[in-house]
């Protein structure tokens, strides 16, 4: 159980296009997902907290304009990067944690998406 | 969320225990210590996690000292699969589970044949 899809693996666009990201919890309903990008040799750096119906959380520094995300189900969230430049290219990861009362805040984590901007 | 410090890097024969320490000097009462781990070019993975008793699931065993100032997770019988980043993270648990997480920058794992 509690297993997390993130589609497409990988990815390779040219600058300037806009590139979508969807991380589907499988076998549970998530009110809160998580977004994440990863540095070579850098450890992960959350992006944004996304919840269901309303509008996703960003962290300091993180442009939501360029980074949209929606949540539009209990088991869906799509990160879209618009506007792609290399400076972009990164593995971006989602994570889903089980919501409701007596939940252990466990992040199930996808396999990531590695976006390269040409 | 209290800072948590692990070493960078740490080597462990195969088949051997893997003990891996975490400090975390200013937990508070009401934070939990979560460890995850993450294969090279995958997404991380859920290991265990506790308060103050020692836990111990399928994967591994988890350690926190009585004063819950550092915990240690115990990999039994380490194989050439555990070979990771192991990161350990303090982080507040509310009812609904919805906290985020601060990685840091883990400990980098080698299970050596």
């Amino acid at each position: 159980g509690a297993v997390v899809s993130q589609h497409p693996s990988r990815v390779i666009c040219k600058s300037g296009t806009s590139v979508k990201i969807e991380c589907r919890s499988l076998d549970f309903q998530a009110t809160t997902m998580f977004w994440y990008r990863q540095f070579p040799k850098q450890s992960l750096m959350l992006m944004a907290t996304s919840n269901e119906g309303s509008k996703a959380t960003y962290e300091q520094g993180v442009e939501k304009d360029k980074f949209l995300i929606n949540h539009a189900s209990l088991t869906l969230s799509t990160l879209t990067v618009t506007s792609a430049h290399p400076e972009d290219s990164s593995f971006y990861i989602c994570s889903a944690t089980p919501t409701g009362i007596g939940a252990k805040n466990i992040q199930y984590f996808g396999a990531g998406t590695r976006l390269s901007v040409l | 969320d209290a800072k948590t410090t692990q070493p960078t890097s740490m080597d462990c024969a195969e088949g051997r225990a893997a003990n891996l320490p975490c400090n975390h000097s200013t937990i508070s009462g009401n934070e939990y210590v979560y460890w995850y781990r993450q294969i090279h070019s995958q997404g991380p993975q859920y290991i265990i996690h506790g308060l103050k008793n020692n836990e111990t699931n399928e994967m591994a065993s988890l350690i926190i000292t009585e004063d819950r100032k550092s915990s240690t997770l115990i990999l039994p019988h380490a194989t050439l699969r555990d070979t990771a980043v192991y990161y350990c993270i303090a982080v507040w648990a509310s009812n609904f589970g919805n906290e985020k997480l601060t990685f840091g920058t883990g400990t980098r794992l080698t299970i050596i044949p």
